[in-house]
């Protein structure tokens, strides 16, 4: 079974510049998750999709940051501008049954974006 | 907002020995808890979950849940070098997305 795909694995970039990640979770998984991960902290939500819907946005910083689910597979998350405090480990993780309490989460190995 | 507290650590035990790694929380309303263990560099994976008050063993690994404390904990038992990695804990209320701690750095010296 394929795992969860992220691309690309690294990106630099400098402050007020825009950049884009990329998330194809594991086939039929209907939930999508972004999460953010700063340095010595733990993953911070940023946005739940189900399906191609949203489920939670209320810490992703609208301002300058979207994402989208077109057809309920696979995800873009954008920065737009970033900012220095953006530099951190972008996570996309995915689940089979978005109704379970005790549903696992697959995670993909993550963007590292360093903003200078 | 729901809260996770962890001890950020380093907490350093000897090969063989009892790690212990304590959690947190402050929704008392929270049902689902997990432990997720992250190799420097890695993603996150899942390797306990526990769902009742008491204990739940899976190999070297045991949850303890105490719910009237807010309180969830994880024992390594004869902990070995690879199991060093941070251990980050995790709440759910419901269906809603899991709420994360900041983790425990554990290191196992041999």
């Amino acid at each position: 079974e394929a795992g969860v795909a992220q691309s690309p694995r690294y990106k630099i970039i400098e402050k007020r510049q825009s950049v884009a990640f990329w998330c194809n979770p594991i086939s039929g998984h209907a939930t999508l998750y972004w999460y953010q991960q700063i340095l010595g902290q733990g993953p911070k939500l940023l946005i739940q999709f189900q399906n191609n819907g949203v489920v939670d946005d209320s810490q992703l910083p609208k301002d300058r940051f979207s994402a989208e689910r077109l057809k309920g597979v696979d995800s873009t998350l954008k920065i737009q501008p970033a900012k220095l405090e953006d530099s951190a480990v972008y996570l996309c993780a995915s689940s089979p049954n978005p109704t379970a309490t005790n549903e696992k989460l697959f995670f993909g190995s993550g963007t590292q974006l360093s903003v200078l | 907002q729901k809260e996770v507290e962890q001890n950020s650590g380093p907490l350093s035990v000897p090969e063989g020995a009892i790690a212990s790694l304590n959690c947190t929380y402050s929704d008392r309303v929270s049902q689902s808890f997990f432990w997720y263990r992250q190799y420097s560099g890695k993603s996150p994976e899942l390797i306990m979950s526990i769902y009742s008050n008491g204990d739940k063993e899976d190999g070297r690994f045991t949850a303890q849940l105490n719910k009237a404390s807010q309180y969830v904990s994880l024992l390594i038992r004869d902990s070995q070098p690879s199991d060093s990695a941070t251990y980050l804990c995790a709440v759910r209320l419901g269906n809603t997305p899991l709420v994360f701690g900041k983790g425990t750095r554990l290191s196992v010296i041999a």
